[in-house]
């Protein structure tokens, strides 16, 4: 079982919907929680942090976490053909270990 | 803003040569990484340190090896380039255990 495990997607909403992004993780140690957005060639962007149970707003970005789950979400409203990229989760104990990543395509 | 920077950003080189990697950042960070993406594939984490004079190996067997003597500079060498070391290199840093990791943007490397 890999220690932090996203859907590798292609994941297509239409322009405006809500795109929901989901991951797990192995190591209930895991105290930190982190979203990255990368569009091809480019490196990782930090978008969203998270580090207690409940939501967590930053404009169109909700990060969502359930530690008893073990379980980490995020969502985009109102998605724009800009947010097309591939988002990885990374949880963080001495290291930071990151998610294959989902690709997240907005249809305009 | 995050200010870490990579040089160079594209290389390519000829089996057999040694090579570094240059990486420094502005912030202040004590911990910086070191990882290794193929295109459209995981990072992984080859090289890391919690500051000066301290490096460990990552989970990805290397042929490369990295020193931390200034806070602010944590370059990579690889001592014979091989075909098989063609790869995206991409170094971070973070503040503190509760801070995400900012990226530099890559070194793309090319060995022929």
């Amino acid at each position: 079982q890999k220690e932090v495990e996203q859907n590798s997607g292609p994941l297509s909403v239409p322009e405006g919907a809500i795109a929901s992004l989901n991951c797990t993780y192995s190591d209930r140690v895991s105290q930190s929680f982190f979203w990255y957005r990368q569009y091809s060639g480019k490196s990782p962007e930090l978008i969203m942090s998270i580090y207690s149970n409940g939501d967590k707003e930053d404009g169109r970005f909700t990060a969502q976490l359930n530690k008893a789950s073990q379980y980490v979400s995020l969502l985009i409203r109102d998605s724009q053909p800009s947010d097309s990229a591939t988002y990885l989760c990374a949880v963080k104990t001495y290291k930071y270990i990151f998610g294959t990543g989902t690709r997240l395509k907005v249809l305009a | 803003e995050a200010d870490i920077y990579q040089t160079p950003r594209y290389l390519v080189i000829g089996t057999g040569k040694k090579i570094t990697l240059e990486c420094s950042q502005t912030m202040g960070h004590d911990k910086m990484y070191w990882y290794q993406q193929d295109p459209g594939m995981e990072l992984h984490l080859i090289h890391y340190s919690y500051g000066v004079n301290s490096t460990e190996k990552g989970d990805l067997s290397s042929e490369s090896t990295v020193s931390r003597i200034r806070t602010e500079h944590f370059p990579l060498t690889l001592e014979s380039a091989r075909p098989s070391h063609t790869s995206q290199y991409l170094c971070a840093s973070s503040a503190d255990r509760e801070s995400g990791a900012f990226f530099g943007q890559g070194t793309r490397l090319t060995v022929v």
